[in-house]
């Protein structure tokens, strides 16, 4: 099992520019999530999913989006890209998302604005 | 609202000694409660939770953590401190009340001095 990938490693966007991170975890999780991880502030959530073609909102959810069309895969969308979207942004997915279940991450993707 | 403070952003031990990191929480009601540590460059990864029963938790890489309900702590011990423990270590807590979404703390940064 490969577990949670995402590509790309790193990124460098400028200002206005859109692109997607990816994810994808061979584990057959119904639960998938994205985080973006800045210094001094743990982990927020951006969106998540309970199963493919369901999404919602997470506690930031604003200039990105996302789609859950197969199990596998729940890309990020960001649309037009701000320097406060500066950060490093983690996939994470879990068997059913229930409150006790283990999280997996990816490795990360480290995205800089200019 | 709840939320999940760790106290110190960063914890240098000696290799060898105690390692003691500290994480409160807030929760109306009855939480799930997680240590999550962060090796450099790379995700998460779950070292020990809580759900029910024992309130002394073991983990990998000899690391445990006790629940204590009176003080709203699960504070993360390691007896003996060692040059691989170097890592971010996260605090997260789950429950009803957040809809089952990670509540996380902002980190402790641990160093280990050789």
């Amino acid at each position: 099992n490969a577990g949670v990938t995402q590509t790309p490693k790193f990124q460098v966007l400028k200002t206005g520019q859109s692109m997607t991170l990816q994810c994808a975890q061979d584990m057959n999780h119904e639960y998938m999530s994205w985080y973006r991880q800045d210094p001094g502030m743990g982990l927020r959530l951006i969106h998540y999913s309970v199963g493919a073609g369901i999404t919602d909102q997470g506690e930031v959810p604003n200039g990105y989006n996302v789609s859950r069309s197969t199990t596998e895969d729940f890309p990020l969308r960001l649309l037009s890209a701000a320097p406060s979207q500066t950060s490093v942004y983690f996939c994470a997915s879990s068997p059913r998302g229930t409150r006790a279940d283990t999280q997996y991450f990816g490795p990360g993707t480290r995205l800089t604005v200019l | 609202a709840q939320s999940v403070t760790q106290l110190g952003s960063h914890v240098s031990v000696s290799e060898g000694a105690l390692v003691l990191l500290r994480c409160n929480y807030s929760s109306s009601v009855p939480p799930y409660l997680f240590w999550y540590v962060q090796y450099p460059n790379q995700g998460l990864q779950l070292l020990l939770k809580y759900t029910t029963g024992a309130t002394l938790v073991k983990g990998i890489n000899g690391f445990e953590a006790e629940f204590k309900k009176s003080e709203t702590s699960f504070h993360l011990t390691k007896p003996s401190a060692h040059m691989s423990d170097a890592a971010e270590y996260f605090c997260a807590v789950s429950n009803v009340d957040s809809n089952y979404q990670l509540i996380w703390g902002a980190g402790t940064k641990l160093i280990i001095k050789p």
